[in-house]
């Protein structure tokens, strides 16, 4: 069973807050890991596509970094604004696994004005 | 760019009827289309994997005669939920691919059958 676990399961952060949350996935048969942020009655939204163990990619203030040996990935948002509200979606690709994802359940994100 | 609409966005059906959910790439042609379920306090969960042309593959306890998937262009992707019971309301979404890596969502499609 291939399992990812995203923590924490919900967060509240001020206006201007740094915050960050964990994706964990199997660090065996690695191909590919998928962050999306996925906003209340919207399509989910593609972050980042992270293949390389010690990746780091950034847009704007989002950044996310990627250690496949030991199988986590951290999401980072820099100074928090109330339209960053939204689940952060995690999903795994296994080598030879024909591109499925395996999702992870989110982390709920409000960030108060 | 790559943006994927559904169609319809909820629907409410009685028991034992069919519902079909459209799924479109409209700015650009989708290789292969993936079709989602969520059920409440769950992950999202792979049900087939549908190329254009070509028979969908479907995923582990997927029923393919109760969840039949059309892929009849490389814009278009239909899932018909088949004799739906009140089992099978859910969250369904799908999403269209370019190459191997990124998936374009649609905004889903919430099935209730009363």
């Amino acid at each position: 069973i291939l399992n990812v676990e995203q923590s924490p399961q919900s967060l509240h952060v001020q206006e201007g807050d740094s915050t960050n949350f964990t994706c964990s996935f199997p660090s065996s048969n690695f191909y590919a890991l998928h962050w999306y942020r996925w906003e209340t009655a919207k399509s989910p939204e593609a972050l980042f596509v992270m293949t390389l163990n010690g990746d780091e990619k950034k847009k704007g203030r989002i950044s996310a970094t990627l250690n496949t040996k030991e199988g986590y990935s951290y999401l980072y948002i820099k100074g928090s604004q109330p339209e960053d509200s939204a689940t952060y979606l995690c999903a795994f690709i296994r080598a030879g696994n024909n591109r499925k994802l395996i999702w992870g359940l989110g982390t709920s994100l409000a960030v108060n004005p | 760019g790559a943006v994927v609409s559904q169609h319809p966005s909820w629907v409410i059906c009685k028991s034992g009827t069919s519902v079909k959910i459209e799924c479109r790439s409209l700015d650009f042609q989708a290789t292969t289309m993936f079709w989602y379920r969520q059920f409440p306090k769950q992950s999202l969960m792979l049900m087939a994997t549908s190329n254009e042309g070509s028979k969908a593959t479907y995923e582990q306890g997927v029923e393919k005669d109760k969840f039949l998937i059309n892929h009849a262009s490389l814009t278009l992707s239909t899932l018909t939920v088949t004799s739906a019971h009140p089992e099978d309301s859910s969250f369904y979404i799908c999403s269209a691919t370019l190459s191997q890596e990124t998936q374009y969502f649609g905004p889903g499609t919430r099935l209730l059958v009363l």
